[in-house]
């Protein structure tokens, strides 16, 4: 398996655009994170999914924040309209298990966002 | 709020010495305590776990300690190396069984 896959590595775009960023899950894996990461916040849960299903979007900022998973096999997030606030790496994991039975996520590399 | 932080935010090696670095978390709920090592410009990686009915835990040239009444959890690495350097989050679930919520990070740097 590839492993999870992120798209696109970099991003740079200008206050006001749509962003999307897109997530490839490693397949079979039912749980799939999204995460944020700045030198400020540290890695910070955003939302998560079980089977496809939202389960958890408690850390998602505001309503520019959405995300989505349409089927099993991929994954959006969308920041509309970006802010340079916004600037962060933004990871996406998957796991076979809840993150309580085993605690190992499956990152991919990320996607560096900057919002000029 | 209920947190897990890190002492110290950077360490400084020599190749072949001993490395700790620790984390100090506030969940009273805490029963699984994972660590993860992120290498520049790459997503965090899955090192070792421990659950709260134990102490310690060994894996290959790192062991995991908890101390449960402190609230305190450290990882040992042995014989550090140059391939080492990273950076090394503590993650705890906090009672979940579904989400890890990670500590600020700690840089190691190991010196040839």
């Amino acid at each position: 398996d590839a492993g999870v896959i992120q798209s696109p590595r970099h991003e740079v775009t200008e206050m006001g655009q749509e962003v999307t960023l897109r997530c490839k899950p490693i397949s079979g894996h039912d749980y799939l994170f999204w995460y944020r990461q700045t030198m400020m916040r540290g890695l910070e849960l955003l939302i998560y999914f079980n089977n496809n299903v939202p389960i958890d979007d408690s850390g998602m900022p505001e309503d520019r924040f959405s995300a989505k998973m349409p089927n099993a096999s991929f994954s959006t997030l969308k920041i509309q309209p970006s802010e340079p606030r916004d600037s962060a790496v933004y990871f996406c994991a998957s796991s076979p298990l809840g993150a309580g039975v085993t605690g190992e996520l499956f990152f991919g590399e990320g996607s560096r966002l900057t919002v000029l | 709020g209920e947190s897990v932080g890190l002492h110290l935010p950077t360490l400084s090696v020599q190749e072949g010495d001993n490395s700790i670095i620790n984390c100090a978390y506030s969940n009273s709920a805490s029963d699984y305590f994972i660590w993860y090592k992120q290498e520049s410009g790459k997503g965090p990686q899955f090192i070792i776990d421990i659950r709260s009915n134990m102490d310690k835990r060994q894996g290959q040239r790192v062991t995991v300690l908890l101390n449960k009444t402190v609230k305190h959890l450290s990882l040992q690495i042995a014989a550090t190396q140059p391939g080492d350097s990273a950076v090394y989050f503590c993650a705890e679930s906090g009672g979940s069984n579904y989400k890890l919520t990670f500590g600020k990070g700690t840089l190691l740097t190991v010196n040839p």
